[in-house]
């Protein structure tokens, strides 16, 4: 068990939808990080949150938003749903430790788009 | 971030030693080297991390060149529980703007 917990674990919608997912890091760590996988495409980075404030952005599409609460819990907020985002969607927590980066990933969120 | 390159695939059998070389040739001057071990359906697990020479944890072992544009992770007397996907990255520990995990190598471990 990292510490990281992400709701939900399964979540089918049908395109066109929008939803939301959630994360919550280790107690501790101020750094979020979101990613997905799919089959034919690895694991992608998306999106860093850092106590509230983006810090880095990958390949993360329009149609996807994420934030970081206060508590330092983070959603990530996916609309007009496609068949190709259908993946495992995985958050990760870091302390941000300036010589040391381990990143600690949660269960992920597999999502279906019908 | 560095690009690196690994085997897709490896196989073995339990109680071997196993060793993944990871090559990062166009790493930089302050790019650490980092391991991941992801199982099927579950989020990447952090293994061991290194900077020069040799890193070893309770885990695994981490040998880098005097050049660094290459790194093994070797991993002692492997079990069935050891078949995973293995994912070497190269970068800053502390920028993440290219946090990329590769297609990783595929470790199958047979009795």
């Amino acid at each position: 068990d990292s510490g990281v917990t992400q709701t939900p674990k399964h979540l089918i919608t049908a395109t066109g939808q929008r939803v939301t997912l959630r994360c919550s890091p280790r107690s501790g760590d101020l750094s979020v990080y979101w990613y997905q996988q799919s089959l034919d495409q690895g694991l992608q980075f998306l999106i860093q949150y850092y106590n509230g404030e983006e810090r880095a952005k990958g390949n993360i599409l329009e149609r996807f938003s994420a934030q970081q609460f206060p508590d330092l819990h983070s959603e990530l907020n996916l609309s007009s749903l496609e068949l190709g985002d259908s993946a495992l969607y995985f958050c990760a927590s870091s302390a941000w430790r300036v010589s040391y980066n381990e990143q600690f990933f949660g269960p992920g969120t597999r999502l279906t788009v019908l | 971030l560095a690009k690196t390159t690994q085997p897709i695939s490896m196989d073995s059998y339990e109680g071997q030693e196993v060793n993944i070389t990871c090559s990062h040739n166009n790493i930089a001057t302050n790019d650490y080297i980092t391991w991941y071990q992801q199982f099927p359906s579950q989020g990447p697990r952090f293994i061991i991390q290194g900077y020069k020479t040799k890193v070893t944890n309770e885990v695994a072992s981490l040998f880098i060149p005097a050049d660094r544009k290459s790194s093994t992770l070797s991993l002692p007397r492997v079990s069935l529980s050891d078949t995973a996907v293995y994912y070497c990255l190269v970068g800053l520990t502390y920028n993440n703007n290219d946090m990329r995990f590769g297609a990783g190598t595929r470790l199958t471990v047979k009795p």
